[in-house]
């Protein structure tokens, strides 16, 4: 079974640095897509960054990198400069082409002005 | 374009009621799936409807269940509801192989 894990319950980080978020997976399926989602206070779920696992170079969307390192099957999101309304739960998520998406426990981060 | 839409946002139940929650998918999306998600946890996937036809599911009893319209629309039925099933039940919609898009959910307390 796809099993998602995010370590972190909880993380700080203060306004304008960075901060990264970690996730691990377990699968024996080998393509599959990866996300990283935030939850804010609002409740929807918002797409954060995407990876497809058949693809080396790491995605980037502005202000948000990750770093997928397949064989040892993680999935880090890096937010720079950290913004007040990054503030959220972020939820590391894993998708197949025959299993729907699975998703992590959740870490909530906390940015400090 | 409207996005992925839920009713109702709120809904308060009896143990041992029925309930009927709706979804309507973003223009383009041929697919819905729902996720049941407890306070404070991440969302658990309960089942994908595609072509009208519950085409994954997750585990979940048969008290859920679920349907899906000619209009991509859905809808997830639980029966005999228990004091457990009080969440924030999430839809989200996507087509081919693209992230899904979520709603806001609809919170349903089962007193």
């Amino acid at each position: 079974a796809q099993t998602v894990t995010q370590s972190q319950p909880e993380m700080s980080v203060q306004e304008a640095e960075t901060v990264t978020l970690s996730c691990t997976y377990d699968t024996s399926e080998s393509d599959y897509y990866l996300f990283w989602y935030k939850q804010p206070p609002s409740r929807q779920m918002i797409l954060v960054i995407r990876q497809e696992a058949y693809k080396q170079q790491n995605a980037t969307e502005n202000r948000f990198s990750v770093n997928f390192q397949k064989a040892a099957k993680s999935f880090s999101l890096k937010i720079s400069d950290s913004q007040l309304g990054d503030a959220a739960m972020y939820f590391c998520a894993y998708r197949s082409r025959i299993n729907d998406m699975r998703f992590g426990a959740g870490t909530r981060l906390t940015v400090k002005p | 374009d409207a996005g992925v839409t839920q009713s109702p946002t709120h809904l308060i139940k009896t143990r041992g009621q029925q309930v009927t929650l709706r979804c309507s998918p973003k223009s383009g999306h041929d697919t819905v799936s729902w996720y049941q998600q407890a306070l404070g946890q991440g969302p658990q996937f309960i089942f994908q409807y595609y072509e009208e036809e519950e085409r994954q599911r997750g585990n979940f009893p048969d008290r859920f269940s679920g349907h899906q319209f000619p209009n991509y629309s859905s809808e997830l039925n639980v029966n005999a509801l228990l004091l457990g099933d009080s969440a924030l039940y999430l839809c989200a919609s996507s087509s081919r192989d693209r992230g899904a898009t979520f709603g806001s959910g609809t919170r349903l307390t089962v007193v």
